[in-house]
């Protein structure tokens, strides 16, 4: 089954603690994106990457890390530096940004 | 700066009725807008894209660059159109879409 695949699908996090968030896609696609959903906000966007090994700050990254090591992946960490991290989080892939195909995502709450 | 603005939350019709949900944009330059579709219980998914001028499920939309607009239509709304649907725009760079806030269409019998 080709796809972007996000897990967990549901995941709590107790407050001060990183936690992190999976994301992998077999579609042999360059770039990949992390959007954080909260309702009555739309989809805002975390961090983005074009090529392995490079990414770059989206409009809401403060609080989140991302690595790019390979090119099927690219996870996100919360970190404890998130204030408001109790969100759904979508992750997305795309070529040359033609169309961006999104994963199942991923709701994280701050317990 | 570059903005995608969806002024409705919610918008409800009955079946049978014309849907337009709009969009409004703020960018320098050549634009390039999608709308994106959520049905309940899926993933977010491209609808249709201004480049290809397609129509999708009997939706269509106009790039105004008068209006700066993208708005969504489709003569005759059907129950299973109920959806949320975000308009997009590619970001200035070309790395990244922008997305509005999002509409949630409510189609009733």
């Amino acid at each position: 089954d080709g796809g972007i695949t996000q897990s967990p699908k549901y995941l709590f996090r107790k407050e001060g603690q990183n936690v992190t968030l999976s994301c992998e896609q077999n579609l042999n696609h360059d770039a990949m994106y992390w959007y954080r959903q909260d309702p009555g906000q739309g989809l805002r966007l975390i961090y983005y990457s074009q090529i392995v090994n490079d990414f770059q700050k989206g409009d809401i990254a403060e609080g989140y890390s991302v690595s790019r090591e390979k090119k099927e992946s690219f996870p996100l960490t919360v970190t404890s530096a998130q204030k408001n991290p109790t969100a759904f989080y979508l992750c997305a892939s795309s070529q040359n940004t033609r169309e961006a195909f999104f994963g199942q995502g991923t709701r994280l709450t701050v317990v | 700066a570059q903005r995608v603005t969806q002024p409705e939350k919610l918008l409800s019709v009955f079946k049978g009725a014309p849907v337009e949900l709009k969009c409004n944009y703020s960018y320098s330059g050549s634009p390039e807008l999608f709308w994106y579709v959520q049905y309940s219980r899926q993933r977010l998914q491209l609808l249709l894209r201004h480049i290809s001028r397609e129509s999708i499920k009997g939706f269509t939309a106009d790039l105004n660059k008068g209006e700066t607009s993208f708005h969504l239509k489709k003569p005759f709304a059907q129950e299973e159109d109920s959806a949320m649907y975000y308009c997009a725009l590619k970001n200035q760079a070309g790395t990244a879409l922008i997305f509005g806030k999002g509409t949630t269409l409510s189609v009733s019998s």
